[in-house]
């Protein structure tokens, strides 16, 4: 049940689009499809926006998309704005009901 | 408006127990999986345990197997996680979390009890 990778950060500028990446393994994010992304601020509860690799729930702005390919899921956020600035979890089913997330990226707004 | 209030931490010994309670509202809890995700000061999150609608099906990860054991009373809207043996790594603020339906995403979560194992 090892994490999952994601890099430790990422940056862009407002109004730019950020890519977060999300590497698993066959065992993993690779054989199943489903990844989930949590946007989580400090001191809160962690946000569903994206389920299912690709999915958005009802009410989260299509600035959040998600993809995958291979063992490597993605989160794009277009358009940054100020307000996305914090830290993003990626999760994934691995079988005989388990989960595993990912270490986490903050996101900065420059 | 689905809610989930979790309660129960404090602070603990190395090897003691401690048991954490769930309570849900606004929602058919025996409908849905539920789950135990926790986070570590200063780390990210980290799957703890899941539990299927009947308590058919139960999962934990490793780190916790055979030392954490979760269950459910769905006459009392109640997700419960029993910690025995604990250990100073197991601090962390313990959230309740709710499977989103049709899919293995988690919609709905509590705002977390916060466990504290030290001497």
């Amino acid at each position: 049940q090892s994490a999952l990778t994601q890099p430790r950060s990422v940056s862009g500028s407002p109004g730019q689009s950020v890519t977060i990446s999300c590497t698993g393994t066959g065992s993993n994010v690779g054989v199943y499809n489903h990844v989930s992304w949590y946007q989580h601020h400090s001191g809160k509860a962690p946000k569903l926006i994206i389920y299912d690799d690709t999915k958005r729930p009802s009410g989260v702005p299509d600035r959040f998309s998600g993809s995958k390919s291979g063992n490597t899921a993605s989160l794009t956020i277009s358009g940054l704005q100020a307000e996305d600035e914090t830290d993003y979890y990626c999760c994934s089913y691995a079988g005989s009901y388990s989960w595993v997330f990912g270490g986490g990226t903050t996101v900065t707004v420059l | 408006e689905a809610q989930l209030v979790e309660s129960g931490g404090g602070l603990v010994q190395p090897g003691g127990s401690l048991r954490l309670s769930c309570v849900a509202s606004g929602f058919t809890f025996d409908d849905y999986a539920m789950f135990w995700v926790r986070q570590s000061p200063g780390k990210g999150l980290e799957w703890v345990s899941g539990i299927s609608w009947n308590s058919g099906s139960v999962g934990s990860a490793d780190s916790v197997k055979g030392r954490f054991t979760i269950s459910r009373d769905n006459a009392k809207n109640t997700l419960f996680l029993q910690m025995k043996s604990l250990r100073p790594e197991d601090t962390a603020l313990y959230y309740c979390a709710k499977r989103n339906s049709g899919s293995y995403g988690f919609d709905v979560w509590g705002q977390g009890t916060m466990v504290s194992v030290s001497s």
